[in-house]
């Protein structure tokens, strides 16, 4: 079964700064896609960027860019130019590639992100 | 486009009472979730369907029932309502043939049992 780890519970930014959200998983499978998702107050989750575990290129998203690193199972989450709007818990999710049953997310713990004025 | 929707948006029920949540989808998705939320634990998969009339059990089904008759309906029901089932529930849906698709997900319901 696949795992996803979100080992910080809250991260602090101040606006305009940089953060790194991290996000680790676990799978025995080669084909796969990673996805954060935001959820801010108003509790939709909204989807922030994904990336295909075949391409080797990082997704990038505006402000936002990923730091996917296969062979070590790690998928970060950079926000530059931090805004306020950014506060809010960002989820880190896996879903296997293959169809059918395996089409279910499994999804991080989250992150708290505040963002100072 | 309405995308995902959900009602209720809010419910208090009782233990022991019954409810029925709906979620309705209007982007012709074959797959369906329901998940519940809770603090520390992340989104869990309760139920979810790969088409109509089909349906499967995710990681907490216990004290859940589910049904697709309709490809754009997904239902999830609580038969006896326990104070453990206090949650936020989320409905998702997402793309059959475009496999690479994020899902859809719905306001949520913030369902209290007291």
């Amino acid at each position: 079964a696949q795992t996803v780890t979100q080992s910080q519970p809250e991260m602090s930014v101040q606006e305009a700064e940089t953060v790194t959200l991290s996000c680790t998983y676990d799978t025995s499978e080669s084909d796969y896609y990673l996805f954060w998702y935001k959820q801010p107050p108003s509790r939709q989750m909204i989807l922030v960027i994904r990336q295909e575990a075949y391409k080797q290129q990082n997704a990038t998203e505006n402000r936002f860019s990923v730091n996917f690193q296969k062979a070590a199972k790690s998928f970060s989450l950079k926000i530059s130019d931090s805004q306020l709007g950014d506060a809010a818990m960002y989820f880190c999710a896996y879903r296997s590639a293959i169809a059918g049953a395996n089409s279910k997310l499994t999804f991080g713990k989250g992150i708290t992100l505040s963002v100072r004025p | 486009n309405a995308g995902v929707t959900q009602t209720p948006k809010f419910r208090v029920l009782k233990t022991g009472q019954s409810m029925t949540l709906l979620c309705a989808q209007d982007m012709n998705h074959e797959y369906m979730y329901w998940y519940r939320q809770d603090p520390g634990m992340g989104l869990r998969l309760i139920h979810y369907s790969v088409g109509e009339g089909t349906t499967a059990k995710g990681e907490v089904p216990d004290g859940y029932n589910v049904s697709r008759l309709k490809k754009q309906n997904f239902l999830l029901g609580l038969e006896s309502a326990a104070p453990s089932q206090t949650s936020v529930y989320f409905c998702a849906s997402s793309d059959l043939v475009l496999q690479g698709y994020w899902q859809f997900f719905g306001p949520g319901t913030r369902l209290t049992v007291l």
